[in-house]
């Protein structure tokens, strides 16, 4: 079975600041890997996806992550934070056509 | 191109009561999701179709939901009767390529 574990339930930065999102996985082979955002009251969107290419991936709105498999991690950055990327951040994992979210990162960003 | 449309946005009923979902996926799109996401929680998936017929449903709680897709293009998620327990935000997905899933803005329920 195939999971992922969100080290932080809520992070707060300042505007400008970089940014990090933890994420773990547990997966028994090479994983399809997903970082999707969820502002208030609107749907879920894809950031960025980790498909056994490059293990640095690039998304939108500046936002990157990598695949690091010896330490079965993809956390998600920015280098600099801006008060619209306050949001709700899910790092997912893809297996058996479906996919595991995990529980979340609530991003704050202070001005 | 439009997104995935869902309806109501928000919806308020008793215990026991029946309430049903409508979502209309992406033009063109085989595969559509239904997800139950509790406040605080990831959303998980509740049932798969693929066209109109059932990939996955082993999430579903059978005994008081169901969903369907009549000519694999809308379909409808429903609770009869609700509990307390399935107030959640319920989001609908669809899909070409199996991981890259487009988002409703889902259906705010609150059971009371």
């Amino acid at each position: 079975a195939q999971s992922v574990t969100q080290l932080d339930s809520h992070v707060s930065v300042s505007e400008g600041t970089p940014v990090l999102l933890r994420c773990n996985y547990s997966s028994s082979y090479s994983p399809s890997l997903f970082w999707y955002v969820q502002h208030p009251n609107k749907g879920l969107q894809l950031l960025l996806k980790y498909t056994s290419a490059a293990t640095l991936v690039k998304g939108i709105n500046g936002f990157e992550a990598e695949f690091k498999k010896s330490e079965t991690s993809f956390h998600l950055t920015k280098p600099s934070a801006h008060m619209s990327d306050a949001a709700e951040y899910f790092c997912v994992v893809g297996s058996a056509r479906q996919l595991t979210f995990g529980s979340g990162t609530q991003l704050t960003v202070l001005p | 191109e439009a997104g995935v449309a869902q309806s109501p946005r928000y919806k308020i009923i008793e215990k026991r009561q029946s309430v049903a979902f409508w979502c209309n996926p992406i033009s063109g799109h085989a595969t559509l999701y239904w997800y139950q996401q509790i406040l605080g929680q990831g959303p998980k998936l509740l049932i798969q179709f693929q066209n109109n017929g059932v990939v996955d449903d082993s999430q579903l709680p059978k005994d008081r939901f169901s969903a369907e897709r009549l000519k694999g293009v809308d379909s409808t998620l429903k609770i009869q009767p609700a509990k307390l327990e399935d107030s959640a935000v319920y989001l609908c997905a669809s899909s070409l390529s199996p991981y890259e899933q487009y988002f409703g803005p889902g259906t705010r329920l609150t059971v009371t």
